[in-house]
């Protein structure tokens, strides 16, 4: 348990609205992540942070912007809400243990956010 | 164009018996390469990895094989256990063995029957 929580669990929304979800994390782990998960694609990340306001796009930023203010929280918005943005979005960690002896290098997820776009 | 590729969308198998699931990929940079499987409701948990420099690992009954000539790799699951029934989804990262941006592949949900 990497003590990853997502807020809400849930949300139904309209188009056109704004909607902020929120990552937390209670372990202080620098490297970040927000992914949306689809039918017949997977797994697609749309931001990351490798620390307090040091932020970047992933493959699927259009429509959506974050913010890392405190390491803890990890905050996705999306400013105008469309249909096309409803989904289930994960946020992970990453604790980077590569350097750790037998221990391999991997993310850790959220429990998800379900959004819904009206 | 998607980088990470699971053909079989589903796969069933007989408690007991083998599961073995599928993953291509095209992106030659990948070097580190992992298996998730997730339940509904839930978010993915991490089941095995492997890097670029072995061509398996095993960590009970999971065994992952990477043939990096064919740019594929394989998750065998032996012997297969109802509770393994979930979708599984293979992920690769090009970040110099670290678990650092990983791209996934569409999943494989497996069925294991009583």
């Amino acid at each position: 348990d990497a003590g990853i929580t997502q807020s809400p669990r849930h949300k139904v929304t309209e188009t056109g609205t704004p909607v902020t979800l929120r990552c937390h994390q209670t372990e202080n782990h620098r490297y970040m992540y927000w992914y949306r998960q689809d039918p017949g694609h997977g797994l697609r990340l749309i931001h990351y942070s490798y620390g307090v306001k040091d932020t970047d796009k992933g493959e699927v930023s259009d429509g959506y912007s974050v913010s890392r203010s405190k390491t803890e929280d990890f905050l996705l918005t999306l400013e105008s809400a469309t249909s096309s943005q409803t989904s289930v979005y994960f946020c992970a960690i990453n604790e980077r243990l590569a350097m750790r002896n037998g221990v391999p290098d991997t993310q850790y997820f959220g429990p998800g956010t379900r959004l819904t776009v009206l | 164009d998607q980088q990470v590729k699971q053909n079989s969308p589903s796969l069933s198998v007989q408690e007991g018996r083998i599961s073995i699931l599928n993953c291509d990929y095209t992106n030659s940079m990948f070097d580190y390469f992992l298996w998730y499987k997730k339940y509904p409701a839930e978010g993915p948990t991490f089941l095995i990895s492997i890097s670029s420099i072995k061509d398996k690992n095993e960590d009970g009954r999971f065994t992952v094989f990477l043939n990096k000539s064919a740019k594929h790799l394989s998750l065998h699951i032996v012997p297969s256990q109802p509770g393994d029934s979930a979708v599984y989804f293979c992920a690769a990262s090009a970040e110099k063995s670290s678990g650092d941006k990983l791209t996934f592949g569409t999943g494989t949900r497996l069925a294991v029957r009583p």
